[in-house]
């Protein structure tokens, strides 16, 4: 595997459900990313991790909690979520935490119901 | 912050033809630009930046120009394939840190054969 993988690639959950998305870094860097994309929508920047240290929490509701085991994983832990949350959830990597030449996954697309 | 407006949200064009997608950007203190592409199904990807101390910069059908004093930057295809049918979203970086990052809202590309 290279590059920046994502798992489930889809995810349907009702609001009371608890799941967790996966991102899985090859490529050797030292910070990693999520970001919100909703249609018509720029990126939202969620959460960014620099070796294994949360550095940026960008005013994210408690209902998404994020967790960084080690520089190469990422997850992103879901409950008790609302229908407006739905949307894809891009996690991305790079050498450093300063968000340039960003690396994406292709993300995983979640539908609340 | 930084406010990235970016124009045109849709965007056709025949094949062999040329694109061109522009940007503007609010903050003076921005002083790098990387442009994404995103095919679907895909996370984006880093295709060409320009920083601010450049005006133009060119990687084989693509180029990207840089206007500081107006405020705006443009990526310009030339020669346009199918393969560069694709969403394609603008950002400025005005610091060290991922949150000053900003992207515009993306511009659906499609080359028609």
């Amino acid at each position: 595997e290279t590059g920046v993988t994502q798992t489930p690639r889809h995810l349907v959950m009702g609001m009371t459900n608890k799941k967790s998305l996966k991102c899985e870094q090859h490529l050797g860097h030292n910070a990693m990313y999520w970001y919100k994309q909703s249609a018509k929508k720029p990126l939202e920047l969620m959460f960014v991790y620099s070796l294994e240290e949360r550095v940026e929490n960008n005013s994210v509701p408690s209902r998404f909690s994020p967790e960084c085991p080690n520089s190469s994983h990422l997850f992103l832990h879901l409950h008790t979520l609302q229908p407006e949350d739905s949307a894809l959830y891009l996690c991305a990597s790079s050498q450093d935490s300063q968000g340039r030449d960003l690396t994406f996954g292709a993300g995983s697309r979640l539908t609340v119901l | 912050g930084e406010n990235v407006e970016q124009h045109p949200s849709t965007l056709s064009v025949q094949e062999g033809d040329s694109a061109v997608i522009k940007c503007t950007y609010s903050d003076s203190a921005s002083n790098y630009f990387p442009w994404y592409k995103q095919e679907l199904g895909k996370g984006p990807q880093l295709i060409i930046d320009i920083r601010s101390n450049v005006g133009e910069k060119k990687d084989q059908r693509i180029a990207v120009t840089l206007n500081k004093t107006a405020k705006h930057f443009s990526l310009h295809i030339t020669e346009t394939q199918p393969e560069d049918s694709a969403v394609y979203f603008c950002a400025a970086v005005r610091g060290p840190s991922a949150r000053q990052l900003t992207f515009g809202s993306g511009t659906q590309l499609t080359v028609l054969p």
